[in-house]
């Protein structure tokens, strides 16, 4: 068992639905990521969670709402999505928020892959 | 604004050594290097602080020169499991608020027989 896990792995949705992606992290930490990745674009960070509390938006668009209930679990919670939101979106952990600094380490899931028709 | 990484892609022969650069527009506190293979998660590789050592992992080394704000990954004597996309991550330094890991475009590498 890999230390984040992230479902669906697939999820192909229509502009008017919604739905949400999951993670689970096995790791004991603190700080949960999203990330997207795009097709000839960097990874991207989306929200930072620290003690299930959300500590960077980084100018997401609001059809895209992260929760938090808890450090072991975060969720993306997506509505009215666009073509171009099609991506695979990371989840990731570490230690602690800022622990990045120091460690470096990012602990990630292995994404779930959203199509949006 | 993401760090610049080159080249966008190399092939090499197994065997063969490469390097991977990463250039930032800014002033830099660390540097973190990561690699993804095909349809898994990114995968921590070393991490390297403001004013540190130059560091390893088995045959694959980094260096940071802060003055040039850019880092390089050396992979020497390349083997298959080597391929895969390698992303440099870079973390300015603080400036009062909180920091974060912007992520470079990535340079896919495959390595062949």
């Amino acid at each position: 068992e890999t230390g984040v896990t992230q479902t669906p792995r697939h999820l192909v949705m229509g502009m008017t639905n919604k739905k949400s992606l999951k993670c689970e992290q096995h790791l004991g930490h603190n700080a949960m990521y999203w990330y997207k990745q795009s097709a000839k674009k960097p990874l991207e960070l989306m929200f930072v969670y620290s003690l299930e509390e959300r500590v960077e938006n980084n100018s997401v668009p609001s059809r895209f709402s992260p929760e938090c209930p808890n450090s072991s679990h975060l969720f993306l919670h997506l509505h009215t999505l666009q073509p171009e939101d099609s991506a695979l979106y990371l989840c990731a952990s570490s230690q602690e928020q800022l622990a990045v600094l120091n460690t470096g380490e990012l602990f990630f899931g292995e994404g779930s892959r959203l199509t949006v028709l | 604004q993401q760090p610049v990484q080159s080249p966008q892609a190399v092939i090499l022969r197994e065997g063969e050594d490469a390097v991977i650069n990463c250039s930032s527009s800014k002033a830099l506190y660390s540097v973190h290097w990561y690699r993804q293979k095909h349809g898994e998660a990114p995968v921590f590789l070393m991490i390297l602080l403001k004013g540190g050592e130059q560091k390893g992992h088995e045959k694959i080394s980094a260096s940071f020169n802060e003055k040039k704000q850019q880092s390089s990954l050396y992979l020497t004597a390349s083997q298959l499991s080597y391929s895969g996309t390698y992303f440099c991550g870079t973390v300015a330094l603080l400036t009062g608020t909180a920091s974060k890991l912007t992520f470079g475009t990535g340079t896919r590498l495959q390595v062949t027989l």
